[in-house]
C-alpha cells in the first residue's frame, strides 16, 4: 500500500491563482480530512468527508472547495490564492468514523502564495 | 467546542533523561480519545500513543508513557531514556467518541535533545 499520497509536495502561486492539491489513499479509508499547518498554530481542519459524496466543513474553510466523488480521492481546491493561505496542508485518512481508529496523514503539500 | 492547550511551546532534554510534555483540554463529552502525534523535521504526522478516555490504566508504548488525568483534564507525556530520534514537534490531539469528528490539535511543543 502507499498510504496516503499528497500532490504536489511544494507549490508556489501568485495571489488570485487557482490550484488543486491532491489527495489519495489507497486503503479504502471512509474517514479522509484536509489540515493546514502555521507556525505556533497546531494542525486546523478546513474540510472533511464521512464517505464518497459528503463532506463537511472544518474550523477553517473559508477560500476552499473540496468534494469526493470517489472513495480514494479528496481533492482541496484553492479557488483565488491569497497570501494567508501560505501554509503546509496535511490530509488525512481512517478507516472509519469511530474516535480511536487511527489516522493516516500524508507527507503535507508546502505552499506559498506570493 | 472542544479545545486541546499545550502550555510549552519549547522543552529541551539531555539524551538518556527523561521528560514530560504537558496537555490539558476542555471538554464536556464522557468518552472521547487523546492522542500524542511526533512530528519530525521531515515533517511526516506519527501517531506515537493512544489513549481511552474510559480506561483507567494509562497508556504504554515502550519508552513512551502517559500521565491521564481525567477529572483534571490533563494528558501529559514522558519520554523515557530520551534518543536524539526523539527530537521533534509533539502535538497533543483530542477526538470524541459519540460523533463524526475530526482530530482538534494543541499548538504543538519543540522538543531538542542535547547531546
Amino acid at each position: 500500500n502507499a498510504g496516503v499520497t499528497q500532490t504536489p509536495k511544494f507549490q508556489v502561486l501568485k495571489t488570485g491563482q487557482s490550484m488543486t492539491l491532491q489527495c489519495a489513499q489507497d486503503m479504502n479509508h471512509e474517514y479522509m480530512s484536509w489540515y493546514r499547518q502555521d507556525p505556533g498554530m497546531g494542525l486546523r481542519l478546513i474540510h472533511y468527508s464521512v464517505g464518497a459524496g459528503i463532506t463537511d466543513q472544518g474550523e477553517v474553510p473559508n477560500g476552499y472547495n473540496v468534494s469526493r466523488s470517489t472513495t480514494e480521492d479528496f481533492p482541496l481546491r484553492l479557488l483565488s490564492a491569497a497570501p494567508s493561505q501560505t501554509s503546509v496542508y496535511f490530509c488525512a485518512s481512517s478507516q472509519g468514523r469511530q474516535g480511536g481508529e487511527t489516522q493516516y496523514f500524508g507527507p503535507g503539500t508546502r505552499l506559498l502564495v506570493l | 467546542a472542544q479545545t486541546v492547550t499545550q502550555s510549552q511551546p519549547e522543552m529541551s532534554v539531555q539524551e538518556a533523561e527523561t521528560v514530560t510534555l504537558s496537555c490539558t483540554y476542555d471538554t464536556s463529552e464522557s468518552d472521547y480519545y487523546l492522542f500524542w502525534y511526533k512530528q519530525p523535521p521531515s515533517r511526516q504526522m506519527i501517531l506515537v500513543i493512544r489513549q481511552e478516555a474510559y480506561k483507567q490504566q494509562n497508556a504504554t508504548e515502550n519508552r513512551f508513557s502517559v500521565n491521564f488525568q481525567k477529572a483534571a483534564k490533563s494528558f501529559s507525556l514522558k519520554i523515557s531514556d530520551s534518543q536524539l530520534g526523539d527530537a521533534a514537534m509533539y502535538f497533543c490531539a483530542y477526538r470524541s467518541a459519540f460523533w463524526v469528528t475530526p482530530l482538534v490539535f494543541g499548538k504543538g511543543t519543540r522538543l531538542s535533545v542535547i547531546a
